[in-house]
């Protein structure tokens, strides 16, 4: 399966200290995109890395990419509270047959506490 | 509009009923999708709707016939749903440029929970 394992699973963490959530997959991709999602709601975009970038920066969220090893990670420094959520990181690949097709980890839990 | 308006939020049918999810987006995407959900797990892809016709069907059970009436609506179709249908259902859009559907990202509707009983 192409689906991005998210790692880990679940992480619990203070306000203030910052959360780390690896993504690995298996083969070529045209970009990476990480997606956060609340209970039981939609899922809300994040950010876009592209195959030929290394590193991405949107507010708290810093993200990377090694193609090499086929692994991204998406750093979030200074955790509120409101940032409790699941988070999925969802591969595009390039193959003209897969056209569309967004492949989603199995994403990470993470618990912020006040 | 960068929304993506899905409707009913919450249904709740029988095995024997005939049901419709419906997705609406005005954002000029091209692109749409369903995925479904199961709690505590990842979306999963059901259809994708490029340019108004169905170019990607992940092997979903005929119970499910999505429409896309024009570019700015996209239906599922349910009879004769299982138990085991029951999830969220996801739609969501992207803008979906010739040569690749997948090169941007998706925006997502809020979902409606289908309890099948």
């Amino acid at each position: 399966s192409q689906q991005g394992e998210e790692d880990p699973q679940a992480l619990s963490i203070q306000e203030g200290e910052n959360a780390t959530m690896n993504c690995s997959y298996k083969t070529s991709i045209n970009n990476l995109q990480w997606y956060r999602q609340n209970s039981g709601r939609g899922l809300v975009h994040l950010i876009l890395i592209r195959s030929n970038e290394r590193e991405k920066h949107s507010g708290r969220l810093r993200v990377t990419l090694d193609t090499s090893k086929k692994s991204s990670s998406l750093l979030i420094t200074a955790s509120r509270a409101a940032d409790t959520a699941s988070y999925f990181c969802a591969t595009a690949i390039l193959r003209g047959s897969t056209l569309g097709r967004l492949y989603f980890g199995r994403g990470t839990q993470l618990t912020v506490w006040p | 509009d960068t929304e993506v308006t899905q409707t009913p939020k919450h249904l709740v049918m029988g095995m024997t009923n005939k049901k419709s999810l419906k997705c609406e987006q005005h954002m000029g995407h091209r692109a749409m999708y369903w995925y479904k959900q199961k709690a505590k797990k990842p979306p999963e892809l059901m259809f994708v709707y490029s340019y108004e016709k169905l170019s990607i069907n992940e092997s979903v059970p005929s119970r499910f016939s999505p429409e896309c009436p024009n570019s700015s609506l996209l239906n599922l179709h349910l009879h004769a749903l299982q138990p085991e249908d029951s999830a969220l259902y996801l739609c969501a859009s992207s803008q979906g440029l010739k040569g690749g559907a997948g090169n941007t990202e998706a925006f997502f509707g809020q979902g409606t929970r289908l309890t099948v009983v």
